[in-house]
């Protein structure tokens, strides 16, 4: 059990174009979601952290209109980047926990690799 | 603020040896310790947690244990497997919940028959 799937796995865009990437708790209700960002060989970076229902909450240094957080289900949440360029490039993932504030343990996507072109 | 350094990799090691990741942190208060595995393909996975000076947290063999005179949650194994390959992430919480998440840059462990 607790299983996250994330959608697409690998997605090649141009510059300029907005990317959304899916992520889903597919036999658990998620009350928490958490957004990640991972470059190469450095650390997994929290992005923001969303509640199902309510607007997230974004990490300093995130451009919330930048990367759209929609957590509109208990099993959904879905990043959205913006007006993507390059340096969006990146490795991101996604966590879920059942309870409010992810005071469970958090269950980890596969991960989306994003390359803007 | 918190952040968490372990030893870079990759780790090569032949099956049935001894295994040793080292992992410091450094925060405020006193933080929750995790060690996730992330297998090929796959998403990261609890492997195991402490949460207060002196815990020792295990699991499939793995054990870490909370030094908090040293800052430090070094992950050991004492025989790997070639199923053990994957990568190790440290992690902490200064919640004492597994939210906020601080992560090191993780660890690949390659064994070898």
């Amino acid at each position: 059990g607790a299983v996250v799937s994330q959608h697409p796995s690998r997605v090649i865009c141009k510059s300029g174009t907005s990317v959304k990437i899916e992520c889903r708790s597919l036999d658990f209700q998620a009350t928490t979601m958490f957004w990640y960002r991972q470059f190469p060989k450095q650390s997994l970076m929290l992005m923001a952290t969303s509640n199902e229902g309510s607007k997230a909450t974004y990490e300093q240094g995130v451009e919330k209109d930048k990367f759209l957080i929609n957590h509109a289900s208990l099993t959904l949440s879905t990043l959205t980047v913006t007006s993507a360029h390059p340096e969006d490039s990146s490795f991101y993932i996604c966590s879920a926990s059942r309870t409010s504030g992810g005071a469970d343990t958090q269950y980890f996507g596969p991960g989306t690799r994003l390359t803007v072109l | 603020g918190d952040s968490v350094t372990q030893m870079e990799g990759p780790v090569t090691l032949s099956e049935e040896a001894f295994l040793t990741i080292n992992c410091t942190y450094t925060a405020t208060g006193y933080p929750s310790l995790f060690w996730y595995v992330q297998y090929p393909g796959e998403g990261l996975q609890l492997l195991l947690k402490a949460t207060k000076a002196d815990d020792k947290g295990s699991n499939k063999g793995f054990e870490a244990t909370y030094r908090k005179e040293t800052t430090s949650f070094h992950l050991e194994k004492g025989s790997v497997q070639v199923s053990d390959s994957a990568v190790y992430f440290c992690a902490l919480s200064d919640t004492g919940t597994a939210s906020k998440l601080t992560f090191g840059t993780g660890t690949r462990l390659q064994v070898t028959l």
